[in-house]
């Protein structure tokens, strides 16, 4: 099966700009993840939907970032505007469903240079 | 907040060596998963155990939980040069799938 795919792989902006992206989930999965991966330290979860619905974005920095899953399929987050500290690689994960317990599947990542 | 805490930070062993990495956490968890991630890639799941299981294999890799020390270990036997990678634990509190990732192991396998 295809994995979770994203794009761009790679992006560099400087602050105060706007960035989005994107994201496709595994066919059929109903849960859809966004992380924030800071350079030597693990994931940190951003926002998680279930379906079109938003079930955790505790953790999400809501001045700035913005995510959206329309459909329940693909899923795009965006930065408006952007920090030095927003520099990071941006994950996406899905699972088959988040309300019971399932081994998430993650893309590659975006890596967002902030200058 | 980071709920896992990875030991080491980092370690280098000799391939056809066996390769510890430990994770303590803070709170009660319903499962606790265990994810690699080779250099510049996404993560890929490793293994998960429950909270009422005390020791997991799938191939090489043996993970123990201990949740009265709240703490895993994930063993890599006989490893290659092929595993090196970062390993982070991940717990799940059973909220709906949400997973609260340590600040993983970095592993370097020489050949």
């Amino acid at each position: 099966e295809a994995g979770v795919a994203q794009s761009p792989r790679y992006k560099i902006i400087e602050k105060r700009q706007s960035v989005a992206f994107w994201c496709n989930p595994i066919s059929g999965h109903a849960t859809l993840y966004w992380y924030q991966q800071i350079l030597g330290q693990g994931p940190k979860l951003l926002i998680q939907f279930q379906n079109n619905g938003v079930v955790d974005d505790s953790q999400l920095p809501k001045d700035r970032f913005s995510a959206e899953r329309l459909k329940g399929v693909d899923s795009t987050l965006k930065i408006q505007p952007a920090k030095l500290e927003d520099s990071a690689v941006y994950l996406c994960a899905s699972s088959l469903d988040g309300t019971v317990t399932y081994e998430q599947y993650f893309g590659p990542g975006t890596r967002l240079t902030v200058t | 907040s980071q709920q896992g805490e990875e030991d080491p930070q980092a370690l280098s062993i000799q391939e056809g060596e066996n390769a510890t990495m430990n994770c303590s956490y803070k709170t009660s968890i319903n499962n606790l998963q265990w994810y690699r991630q080779n250099s510049g890639r996404g993560l890929v799941h490793l293994i998960l155990i429950r909270s009422n299981e005390r020791e997991k294999h799938s191939g090489r890799l043996r993970v123990t939980l201990d949740t009265s020390k709240k703490s895993s270990s994930l063993l890599i036997t006989a490893s290659r040069a092929a595993d090196t990678a970062s390993y982070f634990c991940a717990t799940d509190k059973g909220q709906g799938g949400k997973l609260i990732f340590g600040q993983g192991t970095e592993l370097s396998v020489k050949p």
